[in-house]
């Protein structure tokens, strides 16, 4: 069974700042990555994923993420926050089977 | 907008009711997923269906049930319901490419169980 990992409960991080969003993930075989986003009171958004291919992988809104095969990890980077971006952050890994296996969320909350 | 969509949005219930929610999948999607997201749970996979079959099992409860039919929309049924219940539920359908599959997410029904 894989398992995922986020580091990180919460992030604060100043406006125009960069963040960096912690995953990581355990599983014996091939995986797919997903971040997903969830803006206060709304469904999830699908960010980015990794199938297979560029291990640096850009999504919508700026964002980017690693896969790392080697650590397991597949943080999410952004260079420069705006204040929209404060929502709850999940990343997801897929394996054998279909379903996803979610993380326990990162809120990130930006600061003017 | 994902093209999943659910109904309802809200649902306020008392301790021992049932209750149906509802999801269609986009367009020439066959494969829905049901997830629980909860305070304390955080989100898990609850149920999977394929083309009006079930395909997998999450850690539904036996008060729980699901079913998808001919026009692959889905509805999960909740029963006897309890306090705990009280969660988001989401259901995503899937697209599939050469690559894999990527699951995509309705807005949402919330529950509310008093």
């Amino acid at each position: 069974a894989q398992s995922v990992t986020q580091l990180d409960s919460q992030v604060p991080v100043f406006e125009e700042a960069p963040v960096e969003l912690r995953c990581n993930y355990s599983s014996s075989v091939s995986v797919y990555l997903f971040w997903y986003v969830q803006y206060p009171n709304q469904g999830l958004q699908l960010l980015l994923k990794y199938l297979s291919g560029s291990t640096l992988v850009k999504g919508i809104n700026g964002f980017e993420a690693e896969f790392n095969k080697s650590q397991t990890s597949f943080h999410l980077r952004k260079p420069s926050v705006h204040i929209s971006d404060t929502a709850e952050y999940f990343c997801a890994v897929k394996a054998a089977g279909n379903k996803l296996t979610f993380g326990g969320g990162t809120r990130v909350l930006v600061k003017p | 907008d994902s093209g999943v969509t659910q109904t309802p949005k809200h649902l306020i219930t008392a301790t021992g009711q049932r209750v149906t929610l509802r999801c269609s999948p986009r367009s020439g999607d066959l494969s829905v997923y049901w997830y629980q997201q909860s305070l304390d749970q955080g989100l898990q996979f609850l149920i999977q269906y394929y083309n009006g079959e079930e395909r997998a099992k999450g850690n539904i409860l036996e008060r729980f049930s699901a079913q998808q039919f001919p026009d692959l929309h889905s509805e999960l049924n909740l029963s006897s319901l309890e306090l705990g219940d009280s969660a988001l539920y989401f259901c995503a359908s899937t697209e599939l490419s050469n690559q894999g599959e990527t699951q995509y997410f309705g807005p949402g029904t919330r529950l509310l169980v008093l």
